[in-house]
């Protein structure tokens, strides 16, 4: 059974175009995030919801709209995207947010914008 | 603000021999959690070992120990033991409160371990 899913695995777009990257996990996490890995595997928290609640937004162009309808569910949505934008893009989630528990991380969406 | 440095950018190991990769860290909170992450190739990211900061013995998880030294505000990852398969991206990470209601993992820059045989 996969704990956190991500669809699509690859996705190929070109600038200016919106796009969405789904995540679901099945593990009953309160606490779901998003990181992306640049290019030189630098990783940096984007967003963290816990039950469905945005707790943390960080310094993220507003281009980025994440949205939870559940806590098994957290969603990226890149308005406009920009060449930028190529990176790796993680869900993960844990069993809450202020908790000594590891994150459980997705596999993963390599996002290449042309 | 709180900070992960890993000073390796590589490192090499034969097989069966064990291998230490370095993380220091820096924060000003009494409480704090460290972690290590492994990432192979195949680019996902797996939980491998985790301290608290309260944690008055190291961590062990099968061939993988953590050397904390809090004085020195440092958490190294030893792999004992070495496999052909130890090969990949080791991140050290710790838990950030990022505001009242939210932490974050932080991570540092990561190491590359190449294991030969």
């Amino acid at each position: 059974d996969t704990a956190v899913s991500q669809t699509p695995k690859y996705l190929v777009t070109q600038m200016g175009n919106d796009k969405s990257i789904k995540c679901e996990q099945n593990l009953g996490h309160d606490t779901m995030y998003w990181y992306k890995q640049d290019s030189k595997k630098f990783l940096k928290i984007m967003f963290s919801y816990n039950n469905k609640e945005l707790i943390i937004n960080e310094t993220v162009p507003n281009r980025f709209s994440p949205k939870s309808p559940d806590k098994a569910h957290l969603n990226l949505h890149i308005n406009s995207l920009e060449l930028g934008d190529s990176a790796v893009y993680f869900c993960a989630s844990s069993q809450d947010f202020g908790s000594s528990y590891e994150q459980y991380f997705g596999p993963g969406t390599r996002l290449t914008v042309t | 603000a709180q900070k992960i440095t890993q000073t390796q950018p590589g490192m090499f190991v034969q097989e069966k021999e064990a291998v230490t990769l370095d993380c220091t860290y820096d924060t000003s909170d009494q409480s704090y959690g460290l972690f290590w992450y492994k990432q192979p190739s195949s680019g996902e990211m797996i939980f491998l070992i985790y301290q608290g900061s309260y944690d008055e013995q190291n961590a062990t998880e099968g061939r993988y120990s953590l050397n904390f030294q809090k004085a020195r505000k440092s958490a190294n990852l030893v792999i004992s033991a070495s496999q052909l398969g130890d090969s990949a991206m080791y991140f050290c990470a710790m838990r950030e409160s990022r505001n009242q209601a939210g932490t974050a993992l932080i991570f540092g820059k990561g190491t590359t371990l190449s294991v030969s045989s």
